[in-house]
């Protein structure tokens, strides 16, 4: 089936070390994203690609990185600089013709809960 | 910062009423969307209004969007208990119609 693949599902990290945090698809879409939950709270958006090999930072975007080499691979590294890296963190995709006009429905993977030590 | 706000932060209501959700936001968009999120799972998408439309259903679901007030809100119909969700707007902003901007989200709990 198509899909969103977020791996692993709960990550343990001790304090200075960095963690990647991986997503695949299946969908064909040009454009993938990472958001940062806290409990209670909405999605902010860390990073984003729109194609291979170019992605754009969004609003929470210090002590993350990301990488785009594949279509369908865009994983998260969260750095030791990200002073509290604790937060559910959700990757998602949208269909490439949409996404450009602003009218893609986006398509979310199942989470990976990072918890600090 | 966020791009949307929902109101009310949470909302309790006896199964079978009706529930309404309001959003508001900030800047010029090209759309906007609205999602569900079960508790600690992933976002499931609902319904997207274009900014040249006003009101759109689908099934249960009505949403309304005024582009003068920068807001949109969300009705679901006959509520059961499976709508108990947290709900959330989504923006697509014109200057970068991928950036997709999420608001704070609503509670909805549906008493039986």
């Amino acid at each position: 089936d198509g899909g969103i693949t977020q791996s692993p599902k709960y990550l343990f990290r001790k304090e200075g070390q960095n963690v990647t945090l991986s997503c695949e698809q299946n969908l064909n879409h040009d454009a993938m994203y990472w958001y940062r939950q806290d409990p209670g709270q909405g999605l902010r958006l860390i990073y984003y690609s729109q194609i291979v090999n170019d992605f754009q930072k969004g609003d929470i975007a210090e002590g993350y990185s990301v990488s785009r080499e594949k279509k369908e691979s865009f994983p998260l590294t969260v750095t030791s600089a990200q002073k509290n890296p604790t937060a559910f963190y959700l990757c998602a995709s949208s269909n490439p013709g949409q996404a450009g006009s602003g009218t893609g429905e986006l398509f979310f993977g199942e989470g990976s809960r990072l918890t600090v030590l | 910062s966020q791009q949307g706000e929902e109101d009310p932060q949470a909302l309790s209501i006896q199964e079978g009423e009706n529930a309404t959700m309001n959003c508001s936001y900030k800047t010029s968009i090209n759309n906007l969307q609205w999602y569900r999120q079960n508790s600690g799972r992933g976002l499931v998408h609902l319904i997207l209004i274009r900014s040249n439309e006003r009101e759109k259903h689908s099934g249960r679901l009505r949403v309304t969007l005024d582009t003068s007030k920068k807001s949109s809100s969300l009705l679901i119909t006959a509520s059961r208990a499976a709508d108990t969700a947290s709900y959330f707007c989504a923006t697509g902003r014109y200057s970068s119609a991928s950036k997709i901007i999420f608001g704070s989200g609503t509670r909805l709990s549906i008493r039986p």
